[in-house]
């Protein structure tokens, strides 16, 4: 079965630090994986996605992740967070299998310390 | 602007009372869904919807329905069987038969039973 996990629940940074949210999935064949963000009281926004091709994946608001196939894992990363990043942020895999369904992991919050 | 609207953004139900949640797109979206969201476990499918007139439980579709007498419209109703409603509620749209796309999401119903 698909599965999405993120580890780590909550995480603090300082403004201008580097961040790095986690994300680990299970699926059998070719995923399509997401990077959503959440601010409160919000619906969900894209910030990135991979298909296929190259691994690094470049999104909005300067974020970025990589697909690395042996660990299973699609990470995000930004390399100077600001105090407005401060939001709840949502790794997901798409399938293809039975039609397209998106599975999401329970999400990290990001708190940003100026 | 094409998107998806849900409303409304906050409501109030009594126990026993059913409730319906609304969603419209106008993306053109085949699949249209419905997840619900509660603090630390991430979004959780309750239904989902590939065409008119057809719609499948998610995982924790107990307690709810749903119909899809127009490809734009996609209303959840929270009945009085559902036995712990509070929550917030997302729906979302993507294009069926395209597996490599990704979900757009409406800003959400907060719901609360009072």
């Amino acid at each position: 079965a698909q599965s999405v996990t993120q580890p780590d629940i909550h995480i603090t940074v300082s403004e201008g630090a580097s961040l790095e949210l986690r994300c680990n999935y299970s699926y059998g064949a070719t995923p399509y994986l997401f990077w959503y963000v959440q601010s409160p009281g919000q619906g969900l926004q894209l910030l990135l996605k991979y298909f296929s091709g190259d691994t690094l994946v470049q999104g909005i608001k300067g974020f970025e992740a990589e697909f690395k196939r042996s660990q299973s894992s699609f990470n995000l990363r930004k390399p100077s967070v600001h105090w407005s990043d401060a939001a709840e942020f949502f790794c997901a895999v798409g399938t293809a299998n039975t039609g397209n369904q998106f599975y999401f992991g329970t999400g990290t919050s990001l708190t940003v310390i100026p | 602007d094409g998107g998806i609207t849900q409303s409304p953004k906050y409501l109030f139900r009594k126990e026993g009372q059913n409730v319906t949640l609304s969603c419209e797109q106008n993306l053109n979206h085949d699949a249209m869904y419905w997840y619900r969201q509660d603090p630390g476990q991430g979004l959780r499918l309750i239904y989902y919807s590939q065409i008119v007139n057809d719609f499948q439980k998610g995982d924790i579709a107990e307690g709810y329905s749903v119909s899809r007498e127009k490809k734009e419209s996609f209303p959840l109703t929270v009945t009085s069987a559902q036995k712990n409603p509070t929550a917030f509620y997302l729906c979302a749209s993507s294009m069926w038969a395209k597996p490599n796309t990704e979900a757009f999401f409406g800003q959400g119903t907060r719901l609360t039973v009072v």
